[in-house]
């Protein structure tokens, strides 16, 4: 079965520290795989996906198919980086615009 | 641009009662997917619109149905509520493949 496993629920660092958030995936076949990320009081917003290979906000992810992972990284966090970060994959069934499968979610708290 | 609206943004229900959830789409966007996301997890897929027919399915039980219309705005019905409907419930609109565009949810309690 296709699935996204975030291992961690919540990932405290210091501002300034590099940032790892852990996402591993099942499927069979090509994925495609995304970050989405939810600040306070805003809505689910897409942060990037692996085919594009952009930095966005300073995150990187970059897909290894051998260990079936796709993590984000940032090198130096900010404080205004604290949110909820979600892994998600596009699986079948969900038709030409591809359904989304949502990990359970990071909560990254970066303090000052 | 318009981004994507919901209403209501948050009700509560009796269990066994029904109750429709609005979406209204991004400017532009033609298709819509609909999202139950429980406390504590991640969304979890109920469906999706496109040009008002449907066109994929999660693993949702046929008390959950939907509707797209021309404008492509869309409803996401539930008959029967059970407690465990309880959830955030998103709907996301989108053009390009994948790059789906969330509204902000609406919260339904049931009772």
């Amino acid at each position: 079965a296709q699935r996204v496993t975030q291992p961690e629920k919540l990932l405290s660092v210091f501002k300034g520290a590099p940032v790892e958030l852990k996402c591993n995936y099942s499927y069979s076949g090509s994925p495609e795989l995304f970050w989405y990320v939810q600040y306070s009081r805003q809505r689910l917003q897409l942060l990037l996906r692996h085919i594009s290979r952009e930095s966005i906000k300073g995150f990187t992810a970059d897909l290894n198919k051998g260990e079936t992972s796709f993590h984000l990284k940032k090198p130096f966090a900010q404080e205004e980086d604290s949110a909820m970060y979600y892994c998600a994959l596009s699986g079948p069934g969900g038709g030409s615009q591809g359904n989304l499968i949502f990990g359970k979610g990071t909560k990254l708290s970066v303090k000052p | 641009e318009t981004g994507v609206t919901q209403s209501p943004t948050h009700l509560i229900k009796t269990r066994g009662q029904q109750v429709t959830l609005r979406c209204s789409s991004q400017s532009g966007h033609n298709t819509v997917s609909w999202y139950q996301q429980a406390l504590g997890q991640g969304p979890q897929f109920i469906f999706q619109y496109y040009r008002e027919e449907e066109n994929g399915r999660g693993n949702f039980p046929p008390r959950f149905s939907g509707l797209q219309f021309p404008n492509y705005s869309s409803e996401l019905n539930v008959n029967a509520l059970e407690l465990d409907d309880s959830a955030l419930y998103l709907c996301a609109s989108s053009f390009l493949p994948y790059e789906q565009y969330f509204g902000p949810g609406t919260r339904l309690t049931v009772t």
